[in-house]
């Protein structure tokens, strides 16, 4: 079934890097999501990766899977008051019940 | 492309009566999803279709909850006799099926509230 597992806060400083961890228990997870979710908005889509990558870098957002351990990290580089927001991780397998999972998300609070 | 667009944002309503959300997905969008986020927890799948067909639904919802996707574009979700449970923000989600795994696409929600 699906489990996907995130910690709960994160403070950072402005202009340094931010990083967010989640785990994942469906090892038949085809894609792995990062979504953004500012307060009383819907959820933005950052990136995302194919199960069979290890790492994608889009602009300043660094997305590592270890698919061995099941472990998703984002990293935001150069972090933005902008960046203020909710994370989550989701998976999805195609192979299963074809649905996206998501995790209960990681508040990012960037300090000026 | 507009993005996905739900209707109403928020919804205030009293407990045993009914209430119906609108989500329009993007328009070559095939995929449409429910979701629900209460307070603190990810979003909760609710129900999902392909074109106008309901392909899977969630034990969350229950039979108070019913969902269409007339002519398999925008989508309705309706709860019967509201309880103090249902308050949370409903979501729609529209994605492309094909086998790349084309992402879904949020829309900014209805927020719900039953007094």
């Amino acid at each position: 079934g699906e489990d996907v597992e995130q910690s709960l806060f994160l403070s950072v400083r402005e202009g340094d890097s931010s990083v967010i961890n989640c785990t994942y228990t469906d090892s038949s997870s085809t894609y792995l999501y990062w979504y953004k979710q500012e307060p009383g908005a819907g959820l933005q889509l950052l990136t995302y990766i194919f199960s069979n990558m290890d790492m994608k870098q889009d602009q300043r957002l660094t997305v590592l899977l270890n698919k061995k351990d099941k472990h998703l990290s984002l990293r935001i580089a150069d972090t933005q008051t902008g960046d203020s927001a909710i994370y989550f991780c989701a998976e999805i397998s195609y192979y299963g019940n074809n649905r996206l999972a998501f995790g209960k998300g990681n508040q990012v609070v960037v300090i000026p | 492309d507009t993005g996905v667009s739900q209707d109403p944002r928020h919804k205030i309503t009293k407990r045993g009566q009914n209430v119906t959300f609108r989500c329009d997905p993007i328009s070559e969008h095939n995929r449409l999803y429910w979701y629900r986020q209460t307070l603190g927890q990810g979003p909760e799948f609710l129900t999902y279709f392909q074109n106008e067909a309901q392909l899977e639904k969630s034990r969350l919802l229950s039979d108070r909850f019913s969902a269409e996707r007339p002519k398999g574009s925008f989508s309705t979700l309706e709860i019967q006799r509201t309880e103090q449970g249902d308050s949370a923000m409903y979501l729609c989600a529209s994605s492309l099926e094909d086998r790349g795994g084309s992402p879904l696409h949020f829309g900014n929600g209805t927020r719900l509230t039953v007094t």
